[in-house]
């Protein structure tokens, strides 16, 4: 069975630009979360999505956005890009929604360097 | 305010002994817990968990404790190994709601040999 597969898996941008990242769930998974993991801050919970409808959102500026498909997979969207994101973006899915059922199954992730 | 706290950035233990990651919470509404583990250029991987109604869960070399009390759980590595030395992040969340895990930023683990 293949796992979550986040693209791209590295990418470099400059202040002021917008950068879009994919996340492929594992099959039959519905639910789609993604986190920001920096340094400082540990795993950051952005959003989840789950049956393309948005049912959890964190703690960041509108700047951040994600969707999801009909078949569950999921684009996250950063606009106006400040040095302060650069980070890693994890995407994690599972088999139902409310993250509290508890095993995520996080992808590799997609490193982000603003410049 | 950080809910979910691992207040040891890093561990260093020998092969074969026990290593203890720590980590204390302070949302009483947390209900479920587990542990991660994750390695460079990889996604975290989960590795055990644990409800409230108990207070220990095993798997293998792997244990879990849970003070409810004290708002303090613990990862039990019994005996560690090189393959061991990873990242490892706590989480927690709450079952009555529809609520995200919460992580801590992570305890750095090396096995030394």
């Amino acid at each position: 069975k293949a796992g979550v597969t986040q693209t791209p898996r590295y990418l470099i941008k400059t202040r002021g630009q917008q950068v879009t990242l994919s996340c492929s769930p594992i099959s039959g998974h519905r639910s789609v979360s993604w986190y920001q993991q920096t340094p400082g801050q540990g795993l950051q919970f952005l959003f989840e999505y789950f049956s393309e409808t948005q049912r959890n959102k964190g703690n960041f500026p509108g700047r951040f956005s994600g969707r999801q498909f009909s078949n569950s997979r999921s684009e996250m969207n950063v606009s106006t890009l400040e040095l302060g994101d650069s980070a890693l973006y994890l995407c994690a899915s599972s088999t139902t929604s409310g993250l509290n059922t508890g095993e995520l199954f996080f992808g590799e992730g997609s490193r982000l360097t603003v410049l | 305010d950080q809910q979910v706290k691992q207040n040891s950035p890093s561990l260093s233990v020998q092969e074969g002994r026990i290593s203890i990651l720590n980590c204390d919470y302070t949302n009483s509404m947390f209900d479920y817990f587990l542990w991660y583990k994750k390695y460079p250029a990889e996604g975290p991987t989960f590795l055990i968990s644990i409800s409230s109604i108990k207070d220990k869960n095993e798997d293998g070399r792997f244990t879990v404790f849970l003070n409810k009390s004290a708002k303090h759980l613990s990862l039990h590595i019994v005996p560690s190994q090189p393959g061991d030395s990873a990242v490892y992040f706590c989480a927690a969340s709450g079952s009555r709601g529809n609520t995200p895990l919460v992580f801590g930023k992570g305890t750095r683990l090396s096995v030394i040999a």
